[in-house]
């Protein structure tokens, strides 16, 4: 069974930083594009970045590039977004998801349970 | 890269089919054969109900439908059920090699 387990949420004041992880299972990590979406409060879902199975390409949002980069460990099965700068507009749920293929992403068929960021003073 | 446009809400009674659509341009919905839709119910993690445009995943009913004309896809639900009732967003691949995601359409069913 796919397992996607995000972490590392929490408050953190405007201008700070942040790093999210989310730890996957049940699955060949190593083969599958994977990607980070989020969701501001009562708002629709907006596509952060996207990184191929080997790392070597990564992939942002307009509104995202500078501020968050995207990595993964395939050995420890971890997928992570390092967040800067961070403004009260982020504030949202951040999930996790898996893609089908390994190097584009086209299409997300699992999803972590997701991570809340509040960035507030 | 500006989100696909989608109907803020739709409705329909019990049994019957509606459609959502999604428009996009030529360098997203038109431009690929990459349309996603996804159903998010309250409080949980939005799911894959169909990729490729019209393909659906395992385990997910064949009520559900997609089809793409042009710069524009839909999802169609037939045989609403009560359990229908969530927020709908459709995605794309872009010319950029990323993710765009239509702004939500609210199902209710009536």
């Amino acid at each position: 069974e796919v397992q996607l387990v995000e972490s590392g949420g929490g408050l953190v004041q405007p201008g700070g930083s942040l790093r999210l992880s989310c730890a996957a299972s049940g699955f060949t990590f190593s083969s599958y594009v994977m990607s980070w979406v989020r969701q501001a409060p009562g708002k629709g879902l907006e596509w952060v970045s996207g990184i191929s199975s080997s790392g070597g390409n990564t992939y942002y949002a307009d509104s995202m590039k500078g501020r968050f980069t995207i990595s993964r460990d395939n050995s420890k099965n971890t997928l992570y977004l390092q967040m800067n700068s961070l403004r009260a507009e982020d504030t949202a749920v951040y999930y996790c998801a898996k893609g089908r293929r390994a190097t584009v992403v086209v299409e997300l068929g699992y999803w972590g349970q997701g991570n809340l960021v509040t960035v507030s003073s | 890269q500006s989100a696909l446009t989608q109907p803020a809400s739709v409705s329909g009674s019990p049994g019957q089919s509606i459609t959502i659509s999604c428009t996009g341009t030529s360098s997203d919905v038109g431009g690929y054969n990459y349309v996603s839709w996804y159903q998010q119910h309250p409080d949980k993690a939005p799911k894959l109900l169909i990729y490729d445009v019209s393909n659906r995943p395992s385990g997910v009913s064949n009520r559900f439908s997609g089809s793409k004309s042009g710069n524009t896809a839909s999802l169609t639900i037939s045989g609403l059920q009560a359990e229908d009732e969530a927020d709908y967003y459709c995605s794309s691949y872009t010319s950029s090699s990323t993710l765009v995601f239509g702004g939500g359409t609210k199902l209710t069913a009536l």
